[in-house]
């Protein structure tokens, strides 16, 4: 079974330009998560979908920071402009389902973000 | 929402040695899980653990939902083990702690 796909997995930026991260969650998972991890802490939750509905974006910060996902699976994360405290590792996860008896967490490789 | 917190935040062991990470959660959860995230910044999955004992390998963990504990036991350890240890509680939103860096010597 395939895991968690991202892209790029490496990318450097200039302050005040855009960026976005792409995300292919396993298949038939139903929620869809994207992370950021700042270096030396644990990751920390931007949004959650549960097929192509937003389910948690309170950490987001929505004035630079969006994110979609159409038609329930692939998703993209996009900063616009990025700052230089949004260097950080960007990790895409999902889930078989919201919530419930079983919702094991599967992560993607990331994608290191550099904001020069 | 829920604390997560993680001890001890850093460990040096020498390879053959056994270990025990600590998990502390503010409130009852569902669901836990432990990864470890390698050197190159993987996420990887170790043990989707709400309650009980799991074991796999030389990897077991506890969590004592009632007491709101897990604990993580590694025995002997050897260099790929290094990396950090999070720990992460379930509940909406999903809560990880700071880490346990593990440095295994030879």
């Amino acid at each position: 079974e395939a895991g968690v796909a991202q892209s790029p997995r490496y990318k450097i930026i200039e302050k005040r330009q855009s960026v976005a991260f792409w995300c292919n969650p396993i298949s038939g998972h139903a929620t869809l998560y994207w992370y950021q991890q700042i270096l030396g802490q644990g990751p920390k939750l931007l949004i959650q979908f549960q097929n192509n509905g937003v389910v948690d974006d309170s950490q987001l910060p929505k004035d630079r920071f969006s994110a979609e996902r159409l038609k329930g699976v692939d998703s993209t994360l996009k900063i616009q402009p990025a700052k230089l405290e949004d260097s950080a590792v960007y990790l895409c996860a999902s889930s078989e389902r919201l919530a419930g008896a079983y919702n094991e967490q599967f992560f993607g490789p990331g994608t290191r973000l550099t904001v020069l | 929402g829920i604390q997560v917190e993680q001890s001890p935040p850093d460990l040096i062991l020498q390879e053959g040695a056994n270990s025990t990470l600590r998990c502390n959660f503010s409130d009852s959860v569902n669901n836990l899980q432990w990864f470890h995230q390698n050197p190159w910044g993987q996420l990887i999955n170790l043990f989707y653990i709400p309650s009980g004992t799991k074991q796999n390998g030389r990897l077991s963990a506890t969590t004592v939902a009632t007491e709101r504990y897990s604990l993580l036991y590694i025995s002997s350890s050897q260099t790929t083990d290094s990396g950090v240890y999070f720990c992460a509680a379930l509940e909406p939103p999903m809560r990880f702690g700071a880490g346990t860096r593990l440095t295994v010597k030879p």
